[in-house]
């Protein structure tokens, strides 16, 4: 099953704040964040495992809430280079193995204004 | 480190025919997967390939094949193309299969007519 990110997208001056949602209906075993440019692949930002665990690096964070099968992806004062689609895929299972692939989402179109 | 490289980045086919793509992953990277994009969607799974295995596959037809070699490189196959084929292609690497990182590679651009 797809996961349901939200928004569809978002439009913010540079500076400020923004959450990008990722819900699943299935039991998530880990969750994985991407950001791809327009002509250009998708870029690995962090993965989230089973847990709850929050990562971070510089002034973009995540966070899994496995009971609500939710991922949470926070962008702090953002920057112009931050623009493009994120797209969350998930691996479903209790097991982990990867062997289903990741399943993404349609992708949150972000746009950072000067 | 180089990262993932595929090959060729453009391609145009004519409906029917076949097409072979190719990606080599990051050195020291075992796993291969590759996905579909179509404009406006995310990735699409369509295969995992795990020291010369296939470990898992997606909703694709049996049109669609692919292969490991002993150095880890692999090939993605198409056959009988048809015009909804027409996509990035993109191949990821990844130490091991299971939940890891997966990084993925500039893609090929297939265009059917």
């Amino acid at each position: 099953q797809q996961p349901v990110q939200s928004p569809q997208a978002v439009i913010l001056r540079e500076g400020e704040d923004a959450v990008i949602n990722c819900s699943s209906s299935k039991a998530l075993y880990s969750v994985h964040w991407y950001r791809q440019k327009h002509g250009e692949a998708p870029v690995f930002l962090m993965i989230l495992l089973k847990g709850g665990e929050q990562k971070g690096h510089d002034k973009i964070s995540a966070s899994f809430n496995e009971k609500k099968q939710q991922s949470s992806l926070y962008l702090t004062a953002s920057q112009l280079s931050y623009s493009g689609t994120y797209f969350c895929g998930t691996e479903i299972g209790a097991g982990g193995g990867g062997a289903d692939g990741l399943t993404f989402g349609k992708g949150t179109h972000l746009i950072i204004q000067p | 480190d180089a990262g993932v490289t595929q090959s060729p980045t453009h391609l145009i086919k004519t409906r029917g025919q076949h097409v072979t793509l190719r990606c080599s992953p990051i050195s020291g990277h075992k796993s291969v997967s590759w996905y579909q994009q179509v404009l406006g969607q995310g990735p699409q799974f369509i295969f995992q390939y795990y020291e010369k295995e296939e470990r898992g596959r997606g909703n694709f037809p049996d049109r669609f094949s692919a292969r490991q070699f002993p150095n880890y490189s692999s090939e993605l196959n198409v056959n009988a193309l048809l015009l909804g084929d027409s996509a990035l292609y993109l191949c990821a690497s990844s130490r091991m299969t299971g939940s890891y990182e997966q990084y993925f590679g500039p893609g090929t651009r297939l265009t059917v007519t």
